[in-house]
């Protein structure tokens, strides 16, 4: 792993549905963020790790949650999917809280 | 309301220069960071400005920033095809007693012209 990846790719999920977006670092760095772009609002932050075991609600957490159980991994869990929460997804890391982001490849979500 | 603003589109002549504006309301943000995003991609850095610099150069990038009116500039000149990405402006801001998190513009869409 180099970087920041994320997974899957892309996914289409019934309504109602749990879902978990996997995110995953080998760069040691401390901070760790999730993110959805939807055209027309840009970038919007949905929660937040300042630290591995710490977590943080951003400007769109509802229907979101978020675990930080070691350095490496944040994985965001939809709960029970609704169609609003179709967008692509992108978590980032930075070496601590505010500053340069790193950013994964996306993953684009459909709630059907 | 958007608390970073940019214009959403910007069409250039390859060649030319092109000119990103951005209105930040932070006045106490330290970093301020422009990102590029080519299509079906994440987000990649571009350059950064820290908060006590006028200007930056790197390269074919110029970053000016004015904080009295809290206003940060893009150039990039000579302008190529593969210029064309969507470039967010985004200032780290405190959100809490030692935490800072980054507000991102929504993103101006620059289409270079062959």
């Amino acid at each position: 792993i180099a970087g920041i990846t994320q997974a899957p790719t892309s996914q289409i999920l019934a309504a109602g549905r749990r879902m978990t977006l996997r995110c995953t670092q080998d760069m040691r760095h401390n901070a760790m963020y999730w993110y959805r772009q939807d055209l027309g609002l840009g970038l919007r932050l949905i929660h937040y790790s300042n630290t591995a075991g710490t977590t943080g609600k951003g400007e769109v957490p509802d229907g979101y949650s978020v675990s930080r159980a070691n350095t490496d991994d944040f994985p965001l869990t939809l709960a029970s999917a609704v169609p609003s929460q179709t967008s692509v997804y992108f978590c980032a890391s930075s070496k601590s809280h505010g500053n340069e982001q790193f950013f994964g490849p996306g993953t684009r979500l459909t709630v059907l | 309301g958007e608390d970073v603003e940019q214009s959403l589109f910007l069409s250039v002549r390859e060649g030319d220069s092109s000119v990103i504006n951005c209105t930040y309301t932070d006045s106490s943000s330290t970093y301020l960071y422009w990102y590029k995003q080519e299509p079906g991609a994440g987000l990649q850095l571009l350059t950064y400005i820290f908060s006590n610099m006028d200007m930056k150069q790197d390269q074919r990038l110029t970053v000016l920033l004015n904080k009295k009116d809290k206003h940060l500039s893009l150039r990039i000149a000579d302008t190529q095809t593969g210029d064309s990405a969507i470039y967010f402006c985004a200032e780290s801001r405190q959100s809490g007693a030692g935490s800072y998190q980054l507000t991102f513009g929504k993103g101006t869409k620059l289409s270079v012209i062959p």
